[in-house]
């Protein structure tokens, strides 16, 4: 069966220092690949996603990116954090077609001080 | 452009009474629907989705919900709602073209014993 880690779990951080927030995917191949934010508890806002290794799309400009190093492995990585910053960190992966569910991560809880 | 609406911030009901979460949405093609819930601080879990056929899916944990298309909504069910069904549920809606999908800004439900 196929999982999905994300670390670290949580994660407290001064403003102006790097970010880099892991997820990998265990149990499939060539999986596309999301990464969301979700404020206050609330709606997602899709940051970027990945459909194979080296090919990123970014929905929202930002001081955020990504990087798909591995097939199954999704990288967020911020080289100064802001304030705004914070936020509950989601990534998410789906199969190749796009009538299938996508399937999430436990998220990694991001406060900015 | 593809985007969900889910009308109600907040649902209360008491347990053993019907559930029902209301999702409108829009889309410029044929709708791919699904449904999520989440638990504080964890994941979204996957619960069900629309992809074609009946208009009546079934899900998770004894959830349902209808598509209707002429009134372009998808509402979330349950007949007999527990106080574990207490969280925060999200409907998401994807273009038949389209590897994104677009949240909509999530319903707490809570259920009271």
């Amino acid at each position: 069966s196929q999982t999905i880690h994300q670390w670290p779990a949580t994660l407290v951080q001064p403003v102006g220092s790097p970010l880099s927030l892991e997820c990998t995917v265990e149990g499939t191949s060539n999986p596309n690949l999301y990464w969301y934010r979700q404020a206050a508890g609330r709606g997602l806002q899709l940051l970027f996603y990945s459909v194979g290794i080296g090919q990123i799309s970014s929905e929202v400009p930002q001081n955020l990116s990504a990087s798909r190093p591995q097939d199954r492995q999704f990288i967020l990585s911020s080289k100064k954090l802001l304030l705004s910053d914070s936020g509950f960190y989601l990534c998410a992966w789906s199969s190749g077609s796009s009538y299938n569910e996508q399937f999430f991560g436990p998220g990694t809880r991001l406060t900015v001080l | 452009a593809q985007s969900v609406a889910q009308p109600e911030d907040q649902v209360n009901v008491a347990e053993g009474n019907p559930l029902t979460v209301k999702c409108t949405y829009s889309v410029s093609g044929n709708p791919y629907l699904f449904w999520y819930v989440q638990y504080p601080n964890r994941g979204l879990q996957f619960l069900l989705k629309y992809i074609t056929g009946d208009n009546l899916v079934k899900g998770s944990y004894g959830f349902e919900a209808e598509f209707n298309k002429s009134q372009t909504s998808f509402h979330l069910k349950k007949p007999s709602a527990l106080v574990s069904d207490s969280a925060l549920y999200f409907c998401a809606v994807r273009d038949i073209n389209d590897y994104k999908l677009s949240f909509g800004a999530g319903t707490t439900v809570t259920v009271r014993a």
